[in-house]
């Protein structure tokens, strides 16, 4: 079957850098996507890789190791704003979007 | 201002009861999707469509139905027959340079 992990929970300070892992297992790759999104509200896209290495946009970076089926969105000079779930999204062989449950990032002052 | 609107935000009704959650769009775009969110859980597949007159089961299609006359337009039914109804639904489309996809605010459904 489909699967994607993630971390349920992840806890960090206020300016620090944080990195919220993903594997997956999926039938074809066509990209992983990385979401954002806060509580009671709908999910916003934050980042895309399909070829491996680091994508970095901002504070954000996100990293891709297709051999390994592995990913890490790395976010840096953590704010208090950035307290949300992240998720992480793999694009199959059928072009279908697979969700892993999301990781929700806790930040403490 | 190009966006995707769901409406009501919070809806209440009774076991028993069919309910229609609405999904407009004005991005142009032809694939819209409805996902359901569980506490806790990933997003799963409810329909999806790729064109006007056309829609695809997802994972979790049993006790729901779907529409598709207008391109605008994905109205999603929950019937009577969706044991669990309760969830957070989000409705999407795809477009962008990397076939992103963009969500509506979500409706929240309670049913007692």
């Amino acid at each position: 079957g489909q699967n994607i992990d993630q971390p349920t929970e992840m806890t960090a300070t206020e300016g620090a850098i944080v990195q919220i892992n993903c594997t997956y297992q999926t039938s074809g790759f066509n990209g992983l996507f990385w979401y954002q999104q806060h509580a009671g509200e709908a999910p916003t896209f934050l980042s895309y890789n399909v070829l491996d290495g680091l994508e970095e946009k901002g504070r954000f970076s996100s990293f891709l190791s297709r051999s390994k089926g592995y990913s890490y969105l790395l976010l840096k000079e953590l704010q208090m704003k950035d307290s949300a779930s992240y998720l992480c999204a793999v694009l199959d062989s059928n072009y279908q979007l697979i969700w892993g449950a999301g990781t929700k990032l806790i930040i403490k002052p | 201002d190009g966006g995707i609107t769901q409406s009501p935000k919070y809806l209440f009704r009774k076991e028993g009861q069919n309910v229609t959650l609405s999904c407009e769009q004005n991005l142009n775009h032809d694939a819209m999707y409805w996902y359901r969110q569980d506490p806790g859980q990933g997003l799963r597949l409810i329909y999806y469509s790729q064109i006007v007159n056309d829609f695809q089961k997802g994972d979790i299609a049993e006790g729901y139905s779907v529409s598709r006359e207008k391109k605008e337009s994905f109205p999603l039914t929950v019937t009577s027959a969706q044991k669990n109804p309760t969830a957070f639904y989000l409705c999407a489309t795809t477009g962008g340079d990397v076939h992103e996809q963009y969500f509506g605010p979500g409706t929240r459904l309670t049913v007692t």
